[in-house]
């Protein structure tokens, strides 16, 4: 069965901190994707990234940059310089072709001046 | 800048009544997916299309859910008749394919 974890419930950091977000998961398929959503206080889901399991390269943007090891069934996610707009719910998810997103519980981050 | 709307934003409702939730997915996008999200469970999935075709319904309680895609620009979340604890925020999703989603702002219903 599909499964992701995100084991830390609450972040809290001072603006300009680095921080991770750790994400990892169980799957048996060889094809597979990985993705990261933001969840402001607003309620929206923000998608962020998609990764396909043959595709290991790190990816940045901006201030975000994402870090997929196969070896360890992790897909991390660390944002530089945070700022207070970064404060959100981060949830990790994993599909397979089919397309059923699993999430992880969620990372809340809390991002203060 | 192309967004997924769903409609109402919010409805508080008696238990025992129906509810209809609509959503409009992205003009292209021939994936839908509908989503909960609660403090207990998280997200989860209850059912997803492609090209309207529902793929997958097994999220969703069979007695008193039903989702439909009566044409490409409308899908629709039916809860008969609703109880306390379908009380969550609905989520729908549209994609260009099955592993790419983006979400509308969601649902939040309240049944008393």
């Amino acid at each position: 069965a599909q499964k992701v974890t995100q084991a830390q419930t609450e972040i809290s950091v001072v603006e300009k901190e680095d921080v991770t977000l750790d994400c990892v998961y169980e799957t048996r398929d060889t094809t597979y994707y990985l993705f990261w959503y933001k969840q402001p206080p607003s309620g929206e889901l923000v998608f962020l990234i998609r990764r396909n399991s043959f595709d290991e390269q790190n990816e940045i943007s901006g201030r975000y940059s994402w870090n997929f090891q196969k070896s360890t069934s992790s897909f991390n996610f660390t944002i530089t310089a945070s700022q207070v707009v970064d404060s959100a719910v981060y949830f990790c998810a994993l599909s397979d072709r089919g397309g059923k997103l699993i999430f992880g519980q969620g990372t809340e981050l809390s991002v203060k001046p | 800048d192309a967004r997924v709307t769903q409609t109402p934003r919010h409805k508080v409702t008696e238990m025992g009544q129906e509810v209809t939730m609509r959503c409009q997915p992205i003009l292209g996008h021939n994936t839908v997916f509908w989503y909960r999200q609660t403090m207990m469970q998280g997200l989860e999935l209850l059912a997803y299309f492609r090209n309207r075709a529902p793929l997958d319904d097994s999220g969703m309680p069979k007695d008193r859910f039903s989702a439909e895609m009566p044409d490409a620009t409308l899908a629709t979340l039916k809860i008969q008749p609703s109880e306390p604890r379908d009380s969550a925020v609905y989520f729908c999703a549209s994609g260009p394919r099955l592993s790419e989603q983006y979400f509308g702002p969601g649902t939040r219903l309240t049944v008393t």
